[in-house]
């Protein structure tokens, strides 16, 4: 699986827009990207994924750049519930999955 | 709605104890995972099964061993429970193939004394 590099800590005003980025320029074809998030004392929690083509769910939007090289999770209207550390994942879907995940990014949603 | 259940919360062990942390999932999912997840050190894969009776070692499988003998539970094996295995302890589950997530639990605290 590709090694993904995510910035420690983030901050962001609560109502605004949350953009986290991931970089995994050593990601293969067959890999797509994952996030998670895990709020303090809960497993983590699924966000969304993608291949390479921009993905949209209630939850959050993912934007890949188009030599996969990089991708960005964007929560639009942040509230102080998506205070958590955000994990970026890249992983292959064949036969058996397996996740490893890094330090993740931990994001703060101020008042 | 998927369900991954563990089987305790919380829960403390005497040195050189065996331990058992029990999963359960609801969803016929095939991959079963455990992760411990320590300050500053992130989720470590311990172990992970992707059938009954299989198993793969994951990044840090010394001093552990499973058991998936029915395909909904996976058990985490503490054979001689050591202070440093003092950690949360993260199950989750997954179908295999494409465009699947993995579902967790809600992680069991394990305290060895």
């Amino acid at each position: 699986d590709a090694k993904t590099t995510q910035p420690p800590s983030m901050d962001c005003a609560e109502g605004r827009a949350a953009n986290l980025p991931c970089n995994h320029s050593t990601i293969s074809g067959n890999e797509y990207v994952y996030w998670y998030r895990q709020i303090h004392s809960q497993g983590p929690q699924y966000i969304i994924h993608g291949l390479k083509n921009n993905e949209t769910n209630e939850m959050a939007s993912l934007i890949i750049t188009e030599d996969r090289k990089s991708s960005t999770l964007i929560l639009p209207h942040a509230t102080l519930r998506d205070t958590a550390v955000y994990y970026c994942i890249a992983a292959a879907r064949v036969g058996a999955q397996k996740l490893v995940f890094g330090q993740g990014t931990r994001l703060t949603i101020n008042p | 709605d998927v369900k991954v259940t563990q089987s305790s919360r919380y829960l403390v062990k005497r040195t050189g104890e065996k331990v058992f942390l029990e999963c359960v999932q609801d969803m016929d999912h095939e991959n079963m995972f455990w992760y411990r997840q320590d300050p500053g050190l992130g989720l470590r894969l311990i172990y992970f099964s992707y059938d009954v009776k299989m198993k793969e070692k994951g990044d840090i499988p010394e001093g552990y061993s499973v058991s998936r003998e029915k395909k909904e539970r996976f058990s985490l094996i503490l054979e001689s429970a050591s202070t440093n295995q003092t950690s949360m302890y993260l199950c989750a589950s997954s179908l295999i193939g494409a465009n699947t997530e993995a579902f967790f639990g809600q992680g069991t605290r394990l305290t060895v004394v």
